[in-house]
């Protein structure tokens, strides 16, 4: 079956340490996006790539970088400059690009990421 | 810049009550406006969408109908289930950069006793 596929669910990170958060869609999607889930918060929109080797900065981008080296994958780092990392990490993909406005995201089930 | 109000919850009702979450929203030109539900420790799941004004999207028992003169996208059920206990967000597509990407309501959470 076609999805999206996040790995770990649950990650610990110790203070000033990088960690690396795992994307990976086999739906042929060409757009990619991360969001933050904090409770009360709604989601934030971190990061997003429309298409191989491009990518924009979101509402909260600071303290995170990202990749898109392949059309399946996009990786998430969260950086030691994030001061409260502590979240909810969503990834989601869609066929979303320039004019198309209508296409849904699908989403993957999470990544729960606390500080040590 | 564009943004999505739902109202706060949680929102508590008994099996086979009414129900209605209201979400409204602030938007140039004519955006798409879509509701996901999230079950505890899942990702978001697509409920229905909406990509017109006055077009009704409806799945599962679940209805929304895009209202523009008020802006409005108010989802509907006529008789919750335990199983609908969950948090649905109301979401907006909207452009950065000359790209499609969604605003999100902060979500409601529904609460269905037996």
């Amino acid at each position: 079956d076609g999805g999206i596929t996040q790995s770990p669910k649950y990650l610990f990170r110790k203070e000033g340490q990088n960690v690396t958060l795992s994307c990976e869609q086999n739906l042929n999607h060409d757009a990619m996006y991360w969001y933050r889930q904090d409770p009360g918060q709604g989601l934030r929109l971190i990061y997003y790539s429309q298409i191989v080797n491009d990518f924009q900065k979101g509402d909260i981008a600071e303290g995170y970088s990202v990749s898109r080296e392949k059309k399946e994958s996009f990786p998430l780092t969260v950086t030691s400059a994030q001061k409260n990392p502590t979240a909810f990490y969503l990834c989601a993909s869609n066929n979303a690009g320039g004019a198309i406005s209508n296409q849904p995201q699908h989403f993957g089930d999470g990544t729960r990421l606390s500080i040590l | 810049g564009d943004s999505v109000t739902q109202m706060e919850g949680p929102v508590t009702l008994s099996e086979e009550a009414f129900l209605t979450i209201n979400c409204t929203y602030t938007a140039t030109g004519y955006p798409s406006l879509f509701w996901y539900v999230q079950y505890p420790g899942e990702g978001l799941q697509l409920l229905l969408k909406a990509t017109k004004a006055d077009d009704k999207g409806s799945n599962k028992g679940f209805e929304a109908t895009y209202r523009k003169e008020t802006t409005s996208f108010h989802l509907e059920k006529g008789s919750v289930q335990v199983s609908d206990s969950a948090v649905y967000f109301c979401a907006l597509s909207d452009r950065r950069s000359g790209y499609s990407t969604l605003t999100f309501g902060k979500g409601t959470m529904l609460l269905v006793s037996p």
